[in-house]
């Protein structure tokens, strides 16, 4: 059966420095994996998803994450984080089909000015 | 705004009460998905659905139940609430599943008094 871990419950950092969220998946098929963002009091949205191809897959507000299929993992980094990105992250797997999507226990990021 | 809808935003109820949780998918979207998010259990699958027909469950209590409707919108009934079943209810949807986006609704926040 598919799971996800996320290590890190809180990560804090100051403005403009990089961050990592690691994100560890266990499945015996192949998946897709995905990162969703919740900010205060919303529902959550995703940020970006790895299906196939390029293992490095990018967002639209700065944020990447890498697919290491050797190390089950889909870190989720950013080299300058900004207030604004003060949110929950959750990372998810799914093993495609009409499976269900596992998410994670998420990861509090708290970004100090 | 995701397009997804969900009423009512906030439900204040007693113990032992039963309430009924509406959704409203994305147009278009046939799999509807329920997940409960407390602060001490985090993100947790509930069920989903696919075009009517129950398609994954997971930490769903028996004294929870849903369903989808032929117009696709789905209900998640809570009966005989506790204490610890308050908590942020959201829902989200997607067009078939697995590998596909899913769609959050802003949720449904419950207080059982």
């Amino acid at each position: 059966a598919q799971s996800v871990t996320q290590l890190d419950s809180q990560v804090p950092v100051f403005e403009e420095a990089p961050v990592e969220l690691r994100c560890n998946y266990s499945s015996s098929v192949s998946v897709y994996l995905f990162w969703y963002v919740q900010y205060p009091n919303q529902g959550l949205q995703l940020l970006l998803k790895y299906l196939s191809g390029s293992t490095l897959v990018e967002s639209i507000n700065g944020f990447e994450a890498e697919f290491n299929k050797s190390q089950t993992s889909f870190h989720l980094r950013k080299p300058s984080v900004h207030i604004s990105d003060t949110a929950e992250y959750f990372c998810a797997v799914s093993e495609g089909g009409y499976q269900k999507v596992t998410f994670g226990t998420g990861t509090k990021l708290h970004v100090i000015p | 705004d995701s397009g997804v809808t969900q009423t009512p935003k906030h439900l204040i109820t007693a113990t032992g009460q039963r309430v009924t949780l509406r959704c409203s998918p994305r147009s278009g979207d046939l799999s509807v998905y329920w997940y409960q998010q407390s602060l001490d259990q985090g993100l947790q699958f509930l069920i989903q659905y696919y075009n009517g027909e129950e398609r994954a469950k997971g930490n769903i209590l028996e004294r929870f139940s849903a369903q989808q409707f032929p117009d696709l919108h789905s209900e998640l009934n809570l009966s005989s609430l506790e204490l610890g079943d308050s908590a942020l209810y959201f829902c989200a949807s997607s067009y078939s599943g697995g590998r596909e986006t899913q769609y959050f609704g802003p949720g449904t926040r419950l207080l059982v008094l």
